[in-house]
């Protein structure tokens, strides 16, 4: 069936240093990728995403890559911050239901000072 | 209004209780969606409305039934529900109007769900 795998599954980085998550789709057909952070007790909220039309897309700090012949993308993240500890969500949208997402299993993430 | 609400923010219920969470957005959106996540895990997709319109149900048990009275609206009646189904219960949307494109969904804050 459908699946997103997501590596890794905790990342622990210094304050300023990068950090890389990764995750690798089946669908053939999933255009939309989309990155959501998840702190502690709140509701997921979207960081960035991206469109099988795109091979990378940046937002400040933040930058996703796609890589439509290997079903991978990632989430780049530099200088990273105290807050930007979070869990990380990536997902991939459905062949069969474009509005439906395929949630990757998450990266616990700690930036420490 | 750009946030998706949800009431109520905490709910403890008992297995033969019936309670309903409710979901509101203003934003136009024309998709709604319940999904239920478990403590350390992604969100789990429960239900998919497109135009007031049940389009996905994915294989939920019955002691959930969704209801969409109206384009800003989205219900979820809980009946007869088990210790298992504690969970955060997250009702997101999106515009609806993307055709074969992905959107983006916009989640509200959940309810934390307690079945005792």
């Amino acid at each position: 069936g459908e699946n997103v795998e997501q590596h890794p599954s905790t990342l622990s980085v210094q304050e300023g240093d990068s950090a890389v998550i990764k995750c690798t789709y089946s669908d053939s057909a999933s255009n939309y990728f989309p990155w959501y952070k998840q702190e502690l007790g709140k509701r997921p909220q979207l960081i960035i995403d991206i469109r099988s039309n795109v091979g990378e897309k940046k937002d400040q700090r933040i930058a996703v890559t796609l890589n439509k012949t290997a079903k991978h993308f990632s989430l780049h993240i530099t200088e990273t911050q105290p807050e930007d500890s979070a869990v990380y969500f990536c997902a991939a949208n459905s062949r069969g239901a474009t509005n439906k997402l395929i949630f990757g299993t998450g990266t616990l993430l700690a930036v420490q000072p | 209004d750009t946030e998706v609400t949800q009431t109520p923010k905490h709910l403890v219920m008992g297995m033969t209780n019936k309670k309903s969470l409710k979901c509101e957005q203003h934003m136009g959106h024309r998709a709604m969606y319940w999904y239920k996540q478990k403590a350390k895990k992604p969100p789990e997709l429960m239900f998919v409305y497109s135009y007031e319109k049940l389009s996905i149900n994915e294989s939920v048990p019955s002691r959930f039934s969704p209801e969409c009275p109206n384009s800003s609206l989205l219900n979820l009646h809980l009946h007869a529900l088990q210790p298992e189904d504690s969970a955060l219960y997250l009702c997101a949307s999106s515009h609806g109007t993307s055709g074969l494109l992905g959107e983006t969904q916009y989640f509200g804050p959940g309810t934390r769900l307690l079945v005792l």
